[in-house]
């Protein structure tokens, strides 16, 4: 089965400015998750979907990101504007079932560098 | 919340030996999941194995194992015959269980060296 796609692989741009990553899951995948993961440190999510609604957007910074998953496949996750604590890397993942019994399949992440 | 700490930042193994890495969680919920994974250069999150902390059996998978004690909200992953391909971070993570969201927990992480 293909994996889970993410682009651009990289991506620099200025502070202020905006930017958009793009995701698509494994085909059927219902759950999709975007995680950020500074350098050094663990990733940390961001953002879950079951199909197209939100389960959790607690850590989700609200005046700067945005994500949408239009019609439960494809998600955007979005930075405006952008700071110097955005650079990091973005991991988007998928899995099956929502609760842990199916395993997450990762993409290889976006990285993202804010000059 | 949930927290999960790792507390070997790098470990460094001769190609062959064993090696095992540390991890401490913390939950006041008795149903949840644990994981390590690896990630090596590529960025790719790849899962090495999976715990469910209802099962007192410990996880296996080939010459991966790991050491879960619940009461002591450990879980340890030991490798063995390590191989040049393991080198790569490692990293702990933790799911609730039951209803609601379910997004990873993740640790610092350890950076595996294998020497040659």
């Amino acid at each position: 089965e293909a994996g889970v796609a993410q682009s651009p692989r990289y991506k620099i741009i200025e502070k202020r400015q905006s930017v958009a990553f793009w995701c698509n899951p494994i085909s059927g995948h219902a759950t999709l998750y975007w995680y950020q993961q500074i350098l050094g440190q663990g990733p940390k999510l961001l953002i879950q979907f079951q199909n197209n609604g939100v389960v959790d957007d607690s850590q989700l910074p609200k005046d700067r990101f945005s994500a949408e998953r239009l019609k439960g496949v494809d998600s955007t996750l979005k930075i405006q504007p952008a700071k110097l604590e955005d650079s990091a890397v973005y991991l988007c993942a998928s899995s099956l079932v929502i609760r842990g019994r199916s395993p997450l399949h990762f993409g290889n992440g976006t990285r993202l560098t804010v000059t | 919340a949930q927290t999960v700490t790792q507390s070997q930042p790098e470990m460094s193994v001769q190609e062959a030996e064993t090696v095992t890495l540390s991890c401490t969680y913390d939950t006041s919920e008795s149903d949840y999941y644990l994981f390590w994974y690896k990630q090596p250069p590529s960025r790719q999150m790849i899962l090495v194995i999976r715990q469910e902390a209802y099962k007192q059996q410990n996880a296996t998978e080939n010459r991966f194992s790991v050491n879960f004690q619940k009461a002591a909200k450990s879980f340890s992953l030991k490798i063995s015959d390590s191989q040049l391909g393991d080198a790569a971070m490692y990293f702990c993570a933790y799911s609730p269980g039951g209803g609601g969201a379910d997004g990873l927990t993740f640790g610092k992480g350890t950076h595996l060296i294998i020497q040659p």
